[in-house]
Order: C-alpha cells, then sequence, then structure tokens
C-alpha cells in the first residue's frame, strides 16, 4: 500500500524558511515523479511543484518560483520542499503526492501537513 | 481564483444520479487529460479518474468521468451517503507549465 507521511508544517513569521519532508513507503519511490500540492481551507487545491524521478528536472507554479526549492533522496524515499521568504499567503495544508506515471499524474495524496504563516 | 471554473455545489438524494462539470480552456482541458479527486473531511484526497475517464482499482463503477473539448464532466450514479465530500477536477496545463484545479464542488446528499 502507497503510504506518504508529511512532517515539519509549523506556525512561522513572515520572511522566515521551513523546510516541509514527506516519507514514502510502499512503492518504488525512484521511478516516479513526485508532487507538492497546497490547500487553504474552503478553497481548491494550488498545485506547488513537481520533481522528476532522479531530481533533474523540477517545475514550480509562478507564486513560489524562487522561493520554494523541490528536491528528493531516492536513498531515503524521501521527498522535501525548502521554502524561504515566507508569506502570510504561503498559509495552507501541504501535501506530498505520488504521480501515477503516464497521463495518470497526481494520483496519491498524503494526509498534509499545516504550515501556517502568521506574526 | 481556480484556473478550472467548477460549480460551487451539487445535492441529490439517494439512489440518484449527479453530474459534476468543470470548464477549462485550449491550454489545459482542450490538450491534455483530466483527473477527478474525492476529498472528504480529515482524509487524504482520493483519485477517482484519470485520463478522462479511467477508473484506478478499487474505485467503484458507479463513478465515471468524461470529457469534450475544454469541458469534463463527473457522474455519479446510484448515489450513497458516503458519496457526500468535496470534489476537484484537475489538468496539466501548457501555458502554465503546472497542473491547475478547479475551485471544488461540495456534494450535500439530502
Amino acid at each position: 500500500e502507497v503510504q506518504l507521511v508529511e512532517s515539519g508544517g509549523v506556525v512561522v513569521q513572515p520572511g522566515g524558511s521551513l523546510r516541509l519532508s514527506c516519507a514514502a513507503s510502499g512503492f518504488s519511490f525512484e521511478d516516479y515523479s513526485m508532487h507538492w500540492v497546497r490547500q487553504v481551507p474552503g478553497k481548491g487545491p494550488e498545485w506547488v511543484s513537481l520533481i522528476n524521478w532522479d531530481g533533474g528536472v523540477t517545475y514550480y507554479t509562478d507564486s513560489v518560483k524562487g522561493r520554494f526549492i523541490i528536491s528528493r533522496d531516492n536513498s531515503k524515499n524521501s521527498l522535501y520542499l525548502q521554502m524561504n521568504s515566507l508569506r502570510t499567503e504561503d498559509t495552507a495544508f501541504y501535501y506530498c503526492a505520488k504521480d501515477g506515471g503516464g497521463a495518470a499524474g497526481i494520483s496519491t495524496w498524503g494526509q498534509g501537513t499545516l504550515v501556517t504563516v502568521s506574526s | 481564483q481556480s484556473v478550472l471554473t467548477q460549480p460551487p455545489s451539487a445535492s441529490g438524494t439517494p439512489g440518484q444520479r449527479v453530474t459534476i462539470s468543470c470548464s477549462g480552456s485550449s491550454s489545459n482541458i482542450g490538450r491534455n487529460t483530466v483527473n477527478w479527486y474525492q476529498h472528504l473531511p480529515g482524509a487524504a484526497p482520493k483519485l477517482l479518474s484519470y485520463s478522462n475517464n479511467e477508473r484506478p482499482s478499487g474505485v467503484p463503477d458507479r463513478f465515471s468521468g468524461s470529457k469534450s473539448g475544454t469541458s469534463a464532466s463527473l457522474a455519479i450514479s446510484g448515489l450513497q451517503s458516503e458519496d457526500e465530500a468535496d470534489y476537484y477536477c484537475a489538468a496539466w496545463d501548457d501555458s502554465l507549465s503546472g497542473w491547475v484545479f478547479g475551485g471544488g464542488t461540495k456534494l450535500t446528499v439530502l
């Protein structure tokens, strides 16, 4: 069974930094692209970033470009999101998600971790 | 403001068939396949349909996705109380080079 467990969500001040982690199990992690998706309660999800199987290709939504960095460690079956220069509008639940491969896109999601940016 | 447009709410009685729409543009739904997700309170979002109309294993055939032009829809037949949840559509957007989502439709089973 695919399991994705996020951690690292806390309350942080505007301008601060934070690193989220996602521990993956139940599948061959190194074979799949991975995503970060965030959601403010009551609103639709917002895709944040994508990293391919070996970390050589990454994509970001415009609002986080230059501030967030997605990375992975296949030896540890782990996905990361380094978040810098945080803004109040970055407050959301952050979900780690596995790509289904091919045209399947974003498939399995974790339970999410809450990031609150507030002074 | 979400890139894909969904009605904020939908409702039906047990056993009924309901349809949720998702409207996009030529850069997303018009060129790429559509996924649908179900989000129950306190749970992780769950993939219901991918590649427009494919169902992952374990998803009942009561759920069916479809696409036409720049719009897509999710049909739920034989509505059950446990189907009460938020539903989201998503697609890759070639212009944005990223995934885009709908704002979500809250389904109420009356």
